[in-house]
């Protein structure tokens, strides 16, 4: 079984433009989890989509966006990037309404910021 | 306020000892606990889940207890190896939305 696919794998963008990043869930999994891992801030919980709809966002600005398709693969749009958007973004999918719904992590994509 | 604390930050043993690793929620109104380890550069490998009804979970050479009412987990890890080097991640669940710890960063020496 394939796990959570993240794509790419690295991103490099220039300060002010948009970056995409892409998340393929678990087979079956409906909900899709972001998470930002900056350097000395750890890990911060960006968004949550499940079944097309966004459930819930952290406390990040609003040009951090982004979707669920109806195969509940996703996308995280990062605009106007600055340089503390640097970091790892990962990814996450289960099932949230299973019994024993545990979160399932994608290796991340590495976005850095010039 | 959910907040979530790892002790130690970090730690390193010679190989083939038994170790633990604490994890402490200010918030006992949890999901579930789920413990992850990180290589560096790396995403997260999920170790253990403890539901919120449970009291442990094994696997393998690790054991992870959960105590809701004192806000505390462990980790306990059977006869570390090098390969066991790694950081170690707490998240708590709290509706649907992970709290993580700042994790414990594991040494092992041959």
């Amino acid at each position: 079984e394939a796990g959570v696919t993240q794509s790419p794998t690295h991103l490099i963008k220039t300060r002010g433009q948009q970056a995409t990043l892409r998340c393929s869930p678990i087979s079956g999994h409906t909900s899709v989890y972001w998470y930002q891992q900056a350097l000395g801030l750890g890990l911060q919980f960006l968004l949550w989509y499940d079944e097309g709809e966004e459930r819930n966002r952290g406390n990040f600005p609003p040009r951090f966006s982004g979707r669920q398709f109806p195969n509940y693969s996703s996308e995280l749009n990062v605009n106007a990037l600055e340089l503390e958007d640097s970091a790892l973004y990962l990814c996450a999918s289960n099932v949230p309404t299973a019994a024993n719904y545990g979160y399932t992590f994608g290796s991340g994509t590495r976005l850095t910021v010039v | 306020k959910q907040e979530v604390t790892q002790i130690p930050a970090a730690l390193s043993v010679p190989e083939g000892e038994n170790l633990v690793l604490n994890c402490s929620f200010t918030d006992s109104a949890i999901y579930n606990l789920q413990w992850f380890r990180q290589d560096p550069g790396k995403g997260l490998t999920s170790l253990l889940l403890i539901q919120s009804s449970q009291r442990e979970q094994t696997s393998g050479r690790l054991n992870a207890s959960l105590d809701k009412s004192s806000g505390r987990s462990t980790l306990y890890i059977a006869a570390s190896q090098p390969g066991d080097s790694a950081t170690y991640l707490c998240a708590v669940d709290s509706n649907y939305q992970l709290i993580w710890g700042a994790g414990t960063k594991l040494i092992i020496k041959p």
